[in-house]
């Protein structure tokens, strides 16, 4: 069965500094990964995805993943980090059956 | 364009009472999800249907949870009768078809609180 693992349930960063949220991935085939936001009393929302075509998506508000098959990472980056970054992100694998499966969420905190 | 709509927003009941959350996704996704987020954890598919059909509810607790989707648009979700570990974030979720190669998009949720 496919399933992502986050790594880190928090993490904090000061404004300006780079973000990392980790998330590995388990799929005994190429997989669909996903990075999904969410603000506080608000669904989530779409970053970014990855489904084979480039190993570096680019998403919204600055935000980038990487797709490693040999480390079975999909790390999310922001090479600097603003005070509206501050919330939840969730890494997510889909399978074939087309359903979202989640990690457990990293919140990130930034300070100023 | 309208995003998916959920309600209510909020909900507190008594354990063993039921309850009924609504969602109206965004016009023309065939695919629509209900989804659990207990606090501080993911969250968890409980059904997803294509059109008004089941395609996966294995995590459905059947003994007490139920849902349909008539004609393929609006959706409901029952609990009956809730416990306290029903507490959590239900989010409704749709998408033109399938999350995998079209966005799936998320309601802004209804928080249960069962005392």
């Amino acid at each position: 069965a496919q399933s992502v693992t986050q790594l880190g349930s928090h993490v904090s960063v000061s404004e300006g500094a780079l973000v990392l949220l980790r998330c590995n991935y388990s799929s005994s085939v190429p997989p669909y990964l996903f990075w999904y936001v969410q603000y506080p009393n608000q669904g989530l929302q779409l970053l970014l995805k990855y489904t084979s075509a480039a190993t570096l998506v680019k998403g919204i508000n600055g935000f980038e993943a990487e797709f490693k098959k040999s480390e079975t990472s999909f790390h999310l980056t922001k090479p600097s980090a603003h005070m509206s970054d501050a919330a939840e992100y969730f890494c997510a694998v889909s399978d074939d059956t087309d359903k979202l499966i989640f990690g457990t969420g990293t919140r990130l905190q930034v300070f100023p | 364009e309208a995003g998916v709509a959920q309600s209510p927003r909020y909900k507190i009941i008594e354990k063993r009472q039921s309850v009924a959350f609504w969602c109206n996704p965004i016009s023309g996704h065939a695919t629509l999800y209900w989804y659990q987020q207990i606090l501080g954890q993911g969250p968890k598919l409980l059904i997803q249907f294509q059109n008004n059909g089941v395609v996966d509810d294995s995590q459905l607790p059947k003994d007490r949870f139920s849902a349909e989707r008539l004609k393929g648009v609006d959706s409901t979700l029952k609990i009956q009768p809730a416990k306290l570990e029903d507490s959590a974030v239900y989010l409704c979720a749709s998408s033109l078809a399938g999350a995998t190669n079209t966005e799936a998009f998320f309601g802004q949720g209804t928080r249960l609180t069962v005392v």
